[in-house]
């Protein structure tokens, strides 16, 4: 049973490079999120999806895209990466939102130089 | 949104409980509170989540006053193994959606 996967585990980008950070999730679960967590704050939202076709802007969206088009992934693109964006990244799933609970990947950790 | 404030840190000893409280003064009327645990290089874990009063299950109880200004996660009888950060996430909906900033429990022998 894998729960939520996410890949890649590290990476390290330049200034204006663009990556996919994938999500991937085997539970069936119609609600995913993107959030990111950095040092002394807690996990932000970042887009979420309340089913495939279905995406919407957390907290802190602007600088990444989303697209839904199956249940079971949700990538998260970032298209002119900048240093502001060096964090960690976690995708969750969840049965029915954020009253549910969340089940998070392991996380990407991002380095913009 | 509404502000969660938890400590920064606390300590313990091994078998002792461990309660950690969680602020939220701002918080609306249909929103729920959930406890999560993080170990290093891991993606937050679900603890347990409630709405009002206290809930109880196999690892943990939330207490939450009436007013639910603030919520309390108690660990009985803490091990080494539950050495984490704590998070308490309040809201319902992806615009309240609030994580605290962590506590960072360490227990010890």
């Amino acid at each position: 049973n894998a729960g939520v996967t996410q890949t890649p585990k590290f990476q390290v980008l330049k200034t204006g490079q663009s990556m996919t950070l994938q999500c991937a999730q085997d539970m069936n679960h119609e609600y995913m999120s993107w959030y990111r967590q950095d040092p002394g704050m807690g996990l932000r939202l970042i887009h979420y999806s309340v089913g495939a076709g279905i995406t919407d802007q957390g907290e802190v969206p602007n600088g990444y895209n989303v697209s839904r088009s199956t249940t079971e992934d949700f990538p998260l693109r970032l298209l002119s990466a900048a240093p502001s964006q060096t964090s960690v990244y976690f995708c969750a799933s969840s049965l029915q939102g954020f009253v549910s609970p969340l089940h998070f990947g392991n996380g990407t950790r991002l380095t913009v130089t | 949104l509404a502000k969660t404030t938890q400590p920064i840190s606390m300590d313990s000893y091994e078998g002792q409980e461990v309660n950690i409280t969680c602020s939220h003064n701002n918080i609306a009327t249909n929103d729920y509170i959930t406890w999560y645990q993080q170990f290093p290089s891991q993606g937050p874990r679900f603890i347990i989540q409630g709405y009002k009063t206290k809930v109880t299950n196999e690892v943990a109880s939330l207490f939450i006053p009436a007013d639910r200004k603030s919520s309390t996660l108690s660990l009985p009888r803490v091990s080494l193994s539950d050495t984490a950060v704590y998070y308490c996430l309040v809201g319902l909906l992806a615009s309240k959606l609030t994580f605290g900033t962590g506590t960072r429990l360490q227990v010890t022998l």
